[in-house]
């Protein structure tokens, strides 16, 4: 597509559920990212997928979370019995790059999923 | 271990004036880029500007500036002239994978 499309822009749920948040990138990108945005913070890493490459789970904060991409193109981040503090803006990016380099292709983001949890 | 200092949380200017943003990195790589993004209220962060590090020549984009100094590790970010459009979180990053904090610039008509 002609930009990186997030699913759902919005999310409530109760402490305690899973929840799947979707990205779907930019046609013929190669890198895709997971980011979290809390209240009044930067981005925080969450995970990275190059081509067909394992990814680079580094930034997942516990085993809740997991995220996989499929056919190298739409992925799924999945967040396991939530709790509060997950809540914040879950921001996926794409890239057109070599892994050798991880960002140096310059990131377009998709407009986030705002997850709340109760 | 990678780092981006953006040491201001909030500015506020007048429309028209002047404005930079700070940027002060750490990184052990020789070969690095830094970017700077907006995010205006809409959420969606928009990609600004990519400099590779082996290039300290500064740029200018319309009314946006980019000054980058390795000897400092500095990459600071200047808007001439702001306008209320400008108002947005601006969030410097760095290769691999880091971003500040960033820097919300209020621009008050």
């Amino acid at each position: 597509g002609a930009g990186v499309s997030q699913s759902p822009s919005n999310k409530v749920t109760e402490k305690g559920k899973d929840v799947e948040l979707r990205c779907d990138p930019i046609s013929g990108h190669t890198a895709l990212y997971w980011y979290r945005q809390s209240l009044g913070q930067g981005l925080e890493f969450l995970i990275y997928f190059q081509g067909n490459s394992a990814p680079d789970k580094s930034g997942l904060p516990s085993d809740r979370f997991s995220a996989e991409r499929t056919g190298g193109s739409v992925s799924t981040l999945t967040i396991q019995r939530t709790q509060q503090e997950d809540s914040a803006v879950y921001l996926c990016a794409s890239s057109l790059e070599s892994r050798r380099q991880p960002g140096a292709g310059g990131y377009t983001f998709g407009s986030g999923t705002r997850l709340t949890v109760v | 271990a990678q780092k981006v200092t953006q040491a201001q949380t909030e500015i506020s200017v007048v429309e028209k004036e002047d404005v930079t943003l700070d940027c002060v990195y750490e990184t052990r790589d020789t070969t690095y880029y830094l970017f700077w993004y907006k995010q205006p209220p809409s959420g969606e962060l928009v990609f600004l500007i990519r400099r590779n590090s082996f290039d300290e020549q500064n740029e200018i984009s319309g009314r946006y500036s980019w000054n980058f100094q390795k000897s400092t590790s500095s990459f600071n970010f200047t808007i001439t002239a702001s306008q209320v459009v400008d108002s947005a979180v601006y969030f410097c990053a760095l290769t691999p994978l880091v971003f500040g904090k960033g820097t919300r610039l209020s621009v008050i008509a």
